[in-house]
């Protein structure tokens, strides 16, 4: 079946620095990437859409100036959080959307530990 | 605005007992509602969705829209179907948006 390779699944950075999150579709032309934030016990935040060659779609209340999203082709988009702050301490999880079959895969998730 | 909810937390049944996992939702326009199973350790993938109106591991949901309901329902439980439960709604103008609701974990005790 298809596969969303995320990576990495766990990173721990000093706070001010910026970390970026991988995601690709392995066998598969994403039309469309997903990422999303939870929080501990709590439901999958979408924070934005992406889609390859365009400027990603942020949900409101989601700072795209702190939340760096590149889709740089149909298999690879990234996520930068900039000047990263223990605030930005979660689990992001990034998805793709496979259109010939219009079904969204996840990654397995990158657990974000800001010190 | 468009909101999801799953109002247990947790859902404890023993094998071979009926299971309903509630869904609500709240949309506007006309939705398209999916359910996401997380299995331990594995990461999210999907269950079911509406328009396909088919049984995928013996669970079944129907949207209706009167109720604003998408329940996912299994007449016999097994201790696989364990698990976290997420239930979805597909919105936006290309329906390129999803909302979860907060999910809810499934323990099929033997």
């Amino acid at each position: 079946g298809a596969v969303v390779s995320q990576h990495p699944s766990w990173v721990i950075c000093k706070s001010g620095t910026s970390v970026k999150i991988e995601c690709r579709s392995l066998d598969f032309q994403a039309t469309t990437m997903f990422w999303y934030r939870q929080f501990p016990k709590q439901s999958l935040m979408l924070m934005a859409t992406s889609n390859e060659g365009s400027k990603a779609t942020y949900e409101q209340g989601v700072e795209k100036d702190k939340f760096l999203i590149n889709h740089a082709s149909l298999t690879l988009s990234t996520l930068t959080v900039t000047s990263a702050h223990p605030e930005d301490s979660s689990f992001y999880i990034c998805s793709a959307q496979d259109g010939v079959v219009d079904i969204q895969y996840f990654g397995a998730g990158t657990r974000l530990s800001v010190l | 605005a468009q909101r999801v909810t799953q109002p247990e937390k947790l859902l404890s049944v023993f094998k071979g007992a009926p299971v309903e996992l509630k869904c609500n939702y709240s949309y506007s326009g006309s939705p398209e509602l999916f359910w996401y199973v997380q299995y331990s350790r594995q990461r999210l993938q999907l269950l079911l969705r509406h328009i396909s109106r088919e049984s995928i591991k013996g669970f079944t949901a129907d949207l209706n829209k009167g109720e604003t309901s998408f329940h996912l329902k299994k007449p016999f439980a097994q201790e696989e179907d364990s698990a976290m439960y997420y239930c979805a709604l597909r919105s936006g103008v290309n329906f390129n948006k999803f909302y979860f609701g907060s999910g809810t974990k499934l323990n099929v005790k033997p």
